[in-house]
């Protein structure tokens, strides 16, 4: 039962560069949530989706987009990266809400 | 628009010691708490969540929390702590009516140390 898994779990990208994050659920949930987590900044909600197809915005949405072209996958894109999306990010998932979160991914953007 | 206030950036509590760590959220509607916890390198974990009946509620690991209407508060409670314990917790709100389905709003989180 792997629940929520996340890859890569590290990766570094220069300025500028590009990369997608994978989150896989194996809970047939509908709802899946991405976060970024930052020192002394809690959690804020990047996207989400409601089920396959959907997405829609969260608090920090910008210079992000998201694809949820199968149930269990709900991916994160960052086209351009900047200093300022060095973070970890976090995926969850839930029948309704976020209960199950991955393990987390930590990004660096030298 | 709703906000979670954890007043407590860290607290060091003694084993065996009871524990309570505060959370105040700030919701326009009859809001739907969550408290998780997350060990170092870790993602979050369910403790517990209120959705409506009971304003006690029971969670994983010896762990509850009361919810007080009257005071906006969302407080978890442990009657006696252990080593394991320490991590990182975090109060968070979303709205009863989509039962937090856009996304919850989180606190800053409460760094829990656990002396010998």
């Amino acid at each position: 039962n792997a629940g929520v898994t996340q890859t890569p779990k590290f990766r570094v990208l220069k300025t500028g560069q590009s990369m997608t994050l994978l989150c896989a659920q194996d809970m047939n949930h509908e709802y899946m949530y991405w976060y970024r987590q930052d020192p002394g900044m809690g959690l804020r909600l990047i996207h989400y989706s409601v089920g396959e197809g959907t997405t829609a915005k969260g608090e920090v949405p910008d210079g992000y987009n998201v694809s949820r072209l199968k149930k269990q996958n709900f991916l994160l894109g960052l086209e351009s990266a900047a200093p300022s999306q060095t973070s970890v990010y976090f995926c969850a998932s839930g029948v309704n809400s976020p209960l199950h979160f991955g393990n987390g991914t930590r990004l660096t953007v030298t | 628009a709703q906000s979670v206030t954890q007043p407590d950036i860290h607290i060091t509590v003694s084993e065996g010691a009871s524990l309570e760590l505060r959370c105040n959220y700030s919701y326009g509607a009859t809001p739907y708490l969550f408290w998780y916890v997350q060990s170092p390198g870790q993602g979050l974990q369910l403790l517990l969540k209120y959705f409506s009946g009971d304003t006690l509620v029971q969670g994983i690991k010896g762990f509850e929390a009361e919810f007080k209407r009257s005071q906006s508060s969302f407080n978890l409670r442990k009657p006696s702590v252990h080593w394991s314990d320490a991590a990182e917790y975090f109060c968070a709100v979303g709205s009863y009516s989509g039962g937090g389905a856009d996304g919850l709003t989180f606190g800053k989180g409460t760094h829990l140390i656990i002396q010998p």
